[in-house]
């Protein structure tokens, strides 16, 4: 149980465009949802919480004119890069929980690999 | 605010070796405490965690236990396999913290060599 599926798993895309990264919950109802960016050889940063229906809290530092989370439905979170440049270039991990308590641990998608050209 | 020390990697080492990963914590409140294993290109699994102090966390052959007297939860396995190997990250979390909110050590790579 608790599976979450990220797509796309990698995405090669042109600079100046946007890509759309999508985070189910296969089996169990995300109230709330983690995007975390990685870079090489480094620990998660988390980005953004969001939960269902409300919009995302950004971490510091975190543009959210860029990195654009909806949050529509309880089973469904979507990451948006808008106008991507080289510098976005990372892995992208998304994590879903039931609810924002402790006793509610994230469970981690496999991972987007975007790389701007 | 909460951060979370791990020893810097890669570990290098043999196949039936015991490994130690340590891992040590500064929270406020009483954190749950949580080891991830990622293996390469992959998200995060959760390996194991302990909610309150002197609990063993254990999975697989892993084990850690929540050392409050010494901020700790360092993580380790009697004998390692080719199979193991992978970046391990220690966290935590505090209802200060954001409820499930969890906070990352920098990961400590692991090498298993036959």
């Amino acid at each position: 149980g608790a599976v979450v599926s990220q797509h796309p798993s990698w995405v090669i895309c042109k600079s100046g465009t946007s890509v759309k990264i999508e985070c189910r919950s296969l089996d169990f109802q995300a109230t709330t949802m983690f995007w975390y960016r990685q870079f090489p050889k480094q620990s998660l940063m988390l980005m953004a919480t969001s939960n269902e229906g409300s919009k995302a809290t950004y971490e510091q530092g975190v543009e959210k004119d860029k990195f654009l989370i909806n949050h529509a439905s309880l089973t469904l979170s979507t990451l948006t890069v808008t106008s991507a440049h080289p510098e976005d270039s990372s892995f992208y991990i998304c994590s879903a929980s039931g609810g924002p308590s402790l006793n509610q641990p994230q469970h981690f998608g496999d991972g987007t690999r975007l790389s701007i050209l | 605010g909460d951060s979370v020390t791990q020893m810097e990697g890669p570990v290098t080492l043999s196949e039936e070796a015991f490994l130690t990963i340590n891992c040590t914590y500064t929270a406020t409140g009483y954190p749950s405490l949580f080891w991830y294993v990622q293996y390469p290109g992959e998200g995060l699994q959760l390996l194991l965690k302990a909610t309150k102090a002197d609990d063993k966390g254990s999975n697989k052959g892993f084990e850690a236990t929540y050392r409050k007297e010494t901020t700790s939860f360092h993580l380790e396995k009697g004998s390692v396999q080719v199979s193991d190997s992978a970046v391990y990250f220690c966290a935590l979390s505090t209802l200060t913290g954001g409820g499930n909110k969890l906070t990352f050590g920098t990961g400590t790579q692991l090498k298993v060599e036959l």
